[in-house]
């Protein structure tokens, strides 16, 4: 079974502060996504990446895939009470099935 | 937009009783998937289906098993409800995992077992 590990699993921060969320596997992957889940809702797909040192922004959000696709990066510039959430990693090896993370819980405060 | 709807939002069901859980995607996807979600435990496959009729097991098959009759819909049953069975419940469909399509999942139903 693949695992994979997020750092940290909790982080609390005021409105306009950056954070980077980490997601680590000894497992290579062909393609990575990250969700972010709202309580008492289903995870929404943020985004994939699925070429080594791939870079990908979506507005505040900038995603990372490491070069050798065993890890990636999430960083929030600037965070809003509105990114407020549960992000979660998954990893796709082939196996017609995603491995996901244990999640980071992200509490924005104004 | 893809759209994953589950039955029923809550759900209180009592010990020993026959749960079905509904999913249904209006996408034509091949792929669909049933989760539990637990603090400290993070998702957890229970099973999938790449097609119509198919089904495998996931990681936490015991106690649960799966109906896919249609391409569309595909059910989770509790055979016999237990309180370890107190959980959210999250559909999730894909077009193609191999190509990094990812997840569309419904909104989740939070079984109660009692």
């Amino acid at each position: 079974t693949q695992l994979l590990e997020q750092s940290p699993q909790f982080l609390s921060i005021q409105e306009g502060e950056n954070l980077t969320v980490y997601c680590n596997s000894s497992s290579v992957f062909s393609s990575l996504q990250w969700y972010r889940q709202e309580p008492g809702e289903g995870p929404v797909l943020l985004v994939t990446v699925v070429t080594g040192g791939e870079v990908k922004k979506l507005k505040r959000l900038t995603f990372q895939f490491g070069d050798a696709r065993k890890d990636s990066s999430l960083h929030i510039t600037a965070a809003q009470p509105g990114d407020t959430g549960l992000y979660l990693c998954a990893g796709y090896t082939n196996a017609g099935k995603s491995t996901f993370g244990d999640g980071t819980t992200l509490t924005v405060k104004p | 937009d893809v759209k994953v709807t589950q039955s029923s939002r809550y759900l209180v069901k009592r010990t020993g009783e026959k749960v079905f859980l509904e999913c249904v995607q209006d996408m034509d996807h091949e792929n669909m998937f049933w989760y539990r979600q637990d603090p400290g435990l993070g998702l957890r496959l229970i099973y999938f289906s790449y097609d119509v009729k198919m089904k495998e097991k996931g990681d936490i098959p015991e106690g649960y098993s799966v109906s896919r009759e249609k391409k569309e819909r595909f059910s989770l049953i509790l055979e016999s409800a237990s309180t370890n069975q107190t959980s959210m419940y999250l559909c999730a469909s894909s077009l193609h995992l191999g190509r990094g399509y990812g997840y569309t999942f419904g909104s989740g139903t939070r079984l109660t077992v009692v």
